[in-house]
């Protein structure tokens, strides 16, 4: 067990410039989530999967943003035309069906559009 | 919707000392889950300690304990003798499983130990 890796862990960007991060769950771990922290906040749910399904989606999450699980591994969020005010923490958590209560973390990536 | 409100931006506390972090919510499920998580300086989140709504016994874990007070929706934490290493953001959270199975998170509590 070697716990949810999140890369890259930091990302400056240009305004309009398109990123990509990638989630790699815990290996046995059926639904991923992705949250967003800005500073000074608690994080705030964006979307999670079931396998390779997009269960749910926040009304935070723009036409800009898109997320992907293609093997029900690991997932992708893309932040098309990024904007400043997407500087945050994004982060990815994953669980068990066999643990439904505790989502494990993974360390986040900050990324910084300038 | 789920709320969940932490009115204290930031606590310190001596090292040995107890100190206790309030968390207060608001959910018309009557099923659901509350959590305190840590998150230390530049390191990532992880559960502390978790309560299950439908059972009335306080749960504790080691140092950390919880006062879950149903009916008046509150969900405090207490760390009992406290170490340089509890110094972190505290998070309180809400998970209604059945229905969205995503963690709503009140705005964080910063605790600091000194020694």
């Amino acid at each position: 067990d070697t716990g949810v890796s999140q890369n890259p862990r930091h990302k400056i960007t240009k305004r309009g410039q398109n990123v990509t991060f990638r989630c790699d769950p815990i290996s046995e771990h059926n639904r991923l989530y992705w949250y967003r922290q800005t500073l000074g906040q608690g994080p705030e749910f964006l979307t999670y999967f079931q396998n390779e399904a997009q269960l749910e989606k926040s009304r935070l999450l723009s036409d800009r943003f898109s997320a992907e699980r293609p093997k029900g591994s690991f997932s992708t969020l893309e932040i098309q035309r990024t904007e400043q005010g997407d500087s945050a923490m994004y982060l990815c958590a994953s669980r068990s069906y066999r643990a439904p209560y505790e989502q494990y973390f993974g360390p986040g990536t900050r990324l910084t559009v300038t | 919707a789920q709320t969940v409100t932490q009115s204290q931006p930031e606590m310190s506390v001596q090292e040995a000392e107890t100190v206790t972090l309030s968390c207060t919510y608001d959910t018309s499920e009557s099923n659901y889950y509350l959590f305190w998580y840590k998150q230390p300086p530049s390191r990532q989140m992880i559960l502390v300690i978790r309560q299950e709504a439908y059972k009335q016994q306080n749960a504790t874990e080691n140092r950390f304990s919880v006062n879950f007070q149903k009916a008046a929706k509150s969900f405090s934490l207490k760390i009992s003798d406290s170490q340089l290493g509890d110094t972190a953001m505290y998070f309180c959270a809400c998970l209604d499983l059945w229905n969205t199975d995503k963690l709503i998170f009140g705005t964080g509590t910063r605790l600091q130990v000194f020694p």
